[in-house]
């Protein structure tokens, strides 16, 4: 079974512009959560989609947004992009729905740079 | 509060030592469950093991093994016999019964390991 794919893997963005990010979870699960990690703020919870609805939001500015298709695949996206977005984010999906002891399984990441 | 603490920042042994990563928790639920995860330098965070509340069985698994126990709020990964592939960043996370849709996870702590 393929694991999490994450699409771009590295990227490049001047601060101002917007960014989209892809996640593809595993075939199965229809859940998909974002992180973003950082060396300061480690690893940060910004929100999770189940059947197209986001179940649950960290605590980010409205320049981080999301969204789930039918397909389960997911996209996020910043817009107005400042230096300290330059993250690491991490994708993740789980079976079934949102529940207490579903394990989530993370994808390789796409580093963003913001210059 | 939910949260977890790896006091640990970074530990280097040399190989075949065996080594010792701490985890702490918080969190005010009776059912919650306990994570690890492995995150190599290509960045993805691999997972090694769930734990629930109510089990305080220790688990070993290969070289291996995890503490829990709840009267210290611990929840410790001993790896014995260390190798130079286990060269990595560990993270301990949390997700707790109030809200499942999140994990919480520690700082992580790197661990090196020198031939």
């Amino acid at each position: 079974k393929a694991g999490v794919t994450q699409t771009p893997r590295y990227l490049i963005k001047t601060r101002g512009q917007q960014v989209t990010l892809s996640c593809s979870p595993i075939s199965g699960h229809r859940s998909v959560s974002w992180y973003q990690q950082t060396p300061g703020q480690g690893l940060q919870f910004l929100f999770e989609y189940f059947s197209e609805t986001q179940r649950n939001k960290g605590n980010f500015p409205g320049r981080f947004s999301g969204r789930q298709f039918s397909n389960s695949r997911s996209e996020m996206n910043v817009s107005t992009l400042e230096l300290g977005d330059s993250a690491l984010y991490l994708c993740a999906s789980r079976e079934g729905q949102p529940s207490l002891g579903n394990t989530i399984y993370f994808g390789e990441g796409s580093w963003l740079t913001v210059v | 509060a939910q949260k977890v603490t790896q006091a640990q920042t970074e530990i280097s042994v040399v190989e075949k030592e065996d080594v010792t990563l701490d985890c702490v928790y918080e969190t005010r639920d009776t059912t919650y469950y306990l994570f690890w995860y492995k995150q190599p330098p290509s960045g993805e965070l691999v997972f090694l093991i769930r734990r629930n509340s109510f089990d305080e069985q220790n688990e070993i698994s290969g070289r291996y093994s995890w503490n829990f126990q709840k009267s210290t709020s611990s929840f410790n990964f001993t790896i014995t016999a260390s190798q130079v592939v286990d060269s990595a960043v560990y993270f301990c996370a949390l997700s707790p019964g109030d809200n499942f849709n999140k994990f919480y996870f520690g700082s992580g702590t790197k661990l090196n390991v020198k031939p």
